[in-house]
């Protein structure tokens, strides 16, 4: 199967500073990635949709402006945390596919 | 919106018992996934479900899509320690890609 990426697997941050994840479609080109959080014994939450070569689009409740998502290639896609706080901790997985969604392997982030 | 309940969110049972995890929406499904998730890892596929009154099995796990489309069921038949982890169901919106998913249920299978 198709295989997703994601960079670094864990990192620690200090609040107020900005901290950028990366997602990686292998070996298929993906015009459409996924950004999900979640929490400790939580469910997965959709972020954002990710489209190469234009804008992404947030869902309701998630700020644009602090979760900055650039789809730079057919086959990256990053999202920063801007000003990170203490709530940002959570594990972020990002997602990519048409017909089946292959899932990256998450990235824990910890604001100190 | 769609919404997608999960029961039970936790359950603890011995291995070698039998279980079954519930996915009901308030509305119809076009598809529903299965995934299980392990602890610091991203979710896998387990099955998807498009038929109404549709039956899957995989191994000693068997999924059921509801006649209406508007609920599925994940049985386990004796349940091994490996089969802990997060079972989450999970709905494609449109032709997106995009998948809202249920609160999900933490399963823990005790040796």
């Amino acid at each position: 199967g198709a295989v997703v990426s994601q960079h670094p697997s864990w990192v620690i941050c200090k609040s107020g500073t900005s901290v950028k994840i990366e997602c990686r479609s292998l070996d298929f080109q993906a015009t459409t990635m996924f950004w999900y959080r979640q929490f400790p014994k939580q469910s997965l939450m959709l972020m954002a949709t990710s489209n190469e070569g234009s804008k992404a689009t947030y869902e309701q409740g998630v700020e644009k402006d602090k979760f900055l998502i650039n789809h730079a290639s057919l086959t990256l896609s990053t999202l920063t945390v801007t000003s990170a706080h203490p709530e940002d901790s959570s594990f972020y997985i990002c997602s990519a596919g048409i017909y089946e969604q292959y899932f990256g392997p998450g990235t824990r982030l910890t604001v100190t | 919106t769609q919404l997608l309940e999960q029961s039970p969110q936790f359950l603890s049972i011995q291995e070698g018992e039998n279980l079954t995890v519930y996915c009901n929406s308030s509305s119809v499904f076009s598809s529903l996934q299965w995934y299980r998730q392990e602890p610091g890892e991203g979710p896998v596929l387990l099955v998807t479900v498009v038929t109404g009154g549709e039956v899957k099995k995989l191994k000693r796990l068997t999924f059921q899509f509801g006649d209406a489309r508007k609920d599925s069921s994940l049985h386990i038949t004796a349940a091994q320690p490996g089969d802990t982890g997060l079972y989450l169901c999970a709905e494609s919106s449109g032709n997106t890609g995009k998948l809202i998913f249920g609160q999900g249920t933490t399963l823990q299978v005790k040796p």
